[in-house]
């Protein structure tokens, strides 16, 4: 399996708390990525990373930062949780962006499940 | 703006039988086009793709095919099977130019014994 490991898999947290999730990879992979997945909406894209330092947003940004501060390491902050932002999230790493993605595509972890009460 | 759309939320096929998962494209700049399988609580995984310089690609069981006029692609599964129940997302990107997958919403297969 490709070293991709999502911290924790499942959280219940308050809103209005802050929440940090964590993506740790060993394949010194450049390009990390962040989605959540809801129903009826598919894999929507949070932020992604081509480089240590140098992040950008995606498609449902809002209420979301990033960082990342070494190559392995992605972090996703829920800046002060909603109800909205309960979903599954899952991270993902590509070697070379496109280029990755057309040998064998985004290797993606298994997910971590937030609950906003 | 949904750029890459699955219109069938599900489909249901009888264990033996073909299964044809449809997928529709808007952006003509997508030149790349990717299937993920998804099973419950785990993440989605790479099952194959296919460039716009191709027609076809085939892996064992699962074909896709492309109609770039179209701008559709669909994926055969032949012949489908119980442990083929999953979801299936489409995604599709443009080579060389913005390094993201754009993905649809999936469509959740089950096989039948």
């Amino acid at each position: 399996d490709a070293g991709i490991t999502q911290s924790p898999r499942h959280k219940v947290t308050e809103t209005g708390t802050p929440v940090t999730l964590r993506c740790h990879q060993t394949e010194n992979h450049r390009y990390m990525y962040w989605y959540r997945q809801d129903p009826g909406h598919g894999l929507r894209l949070i932020h992604y990373s081509y480089g240590v330092k140098d992040t950008d947003k995606g498609e449902v940004s809002d209420g979301y930062s990033v960082s990342r501060s070494k190559t392995e390491d992605f972090l996703l902050t829920l800046e002060s949780a909603t109800s909205s932002q309960t979903s599954v999230y899952f991270c993902a790493i590509s070697e070379s962006g496109s280029g990755g993605a057309r040998s064998y595509g985004y290797t993606f972890g298994s997910g971590t499940r937030l609950t906003v009460v | 703006d949904q750029q890459v759309k699955q219109n069938s939320p599900s489909l249901s096929v009888q264990e033996g039988r073909i299964s044809i998962l449809n997928c529709d494209y808007t952006n003509s700049m997508f030149d790349y086009f990717l299937w993920y399988k998804k099973y419950p609580a785990e993440g989605p995984t790479f099952l194959i793709s296919i460039s716009s310089i191709k027609d076809k690609n085939e892996d064992g069981r699962f074909t896709v095919f492309l109609n770039k006029s179209a701008k559709h692609l669909s994926l055969h599964i032949v012949p489908s099977q119980p442990g083929d129940s999953a979801v299936y997302f489409c995604a599709a990107f443009t080579q060389g130019g913005s390094e993201k997958l754009v993905f649809g919403k999936g469509t959740k297969l089950t096989v039948n014994p």
